[in-house]
């Protein structure tokens, strides 16, 4: 079946500091992949997509580069600030099978210290 | 912003008893969903709803849960006799109808079975 892969938490950071949350998957179909964001007594929220291999999603400075070949969607953000401080979850769904369930990682608490 | 909201946000029940959580997604998406989060583990979809009926279910959507559109602007989901292993964060999410597209997440109801 499908499955999201995320490295676990929780991820501790100086402000500034350079991030990286790794994601990997497994995917039945061909997927489109999301990172999605969750700050503390709130919903989930998108913070990026991308739908096709090698592309580039980018919002709010992060950015996560679809990589067929290495099955992996990695999150990126090169200075973090303290309000980064949330979790974030790696999610796909299998667009080509018209599926618009969203398969999610574990999600990765994000601390950014000032 | 419109946004998905739910309600109860926090609901505690004893085994056995049905308990029902409310939503209101926003007003012009016509896809509807319910997740859940046990705590620590991971956001597992539960069902979609698409023209008044299930679209999609995973396998713990089972004969104890049912959902419903009543009148219009609420989608529910109803447990009917709940289970200690029910306990969990509820979400619901809506989205507009294209496959791939950001799906908008209520905050969730958290349900504690006793």
């Amino acid at each position: 079946g499908d499955s999201v892969t995320q490295m676990e938490g929780p991820v501790t950071l100086s402000e500034e500091a350079f991030l990286t949350i790794n994601c990997t998957y497994t995917a039945t179909g061909y997927p489109s992949l999301f990172w999605y964001v969750q700050y503390p007594g709130e919903g989930l929220q998108l913070l990026l997509k991308a739908t096709k291999a090698d592309d580039k999603g980018s919002n709010k400075g992060f950015e996560a580069t679809y990589r067929k070949e290495t099955t992996s969607f990695h999150l990126e953000k090169g200075s973090v600030q303290v309000s980064d401080s949330a979790v974030y979850f790696c999610a796909l769904t299998i667009t080509d099978t018209g599926r618009r369930a969203l398969t999610f990682g574990s999600g990765t608490r994000l601390q950014v210290q000032p | 912003e419109p946004e998905v909201t739910q309600t109860p946000s926090h609901q505690v029940t004893q085994m056995g008893q049905e308990v029902i959580l409310r939503c209101v997604p926003i007003s012009n998406h016509l896809y509807f969903y319910w997740y859940r989060q046990i705590l620590g583990q991971k956001v597992e979809f539960l069902v979609s709803f698409y023209n008044n009926e299930i679209s999609e279910k995973s396998e713990i959507f089972d004969d104890q849960f049912s959902v419903e559109r009543p009148d219009g602007s609420n989608f529910t989901l109803k447990i009917r006799s709940t289970k200690l292993e029910d306990s969990a964060m509820y979400f619901c999410a809506s989205t507009m109808e294209d496959v791939g597209t950001e799906q908008f997440f209520g905050p969730g109801t958290r349900l504690t079975v006793l």
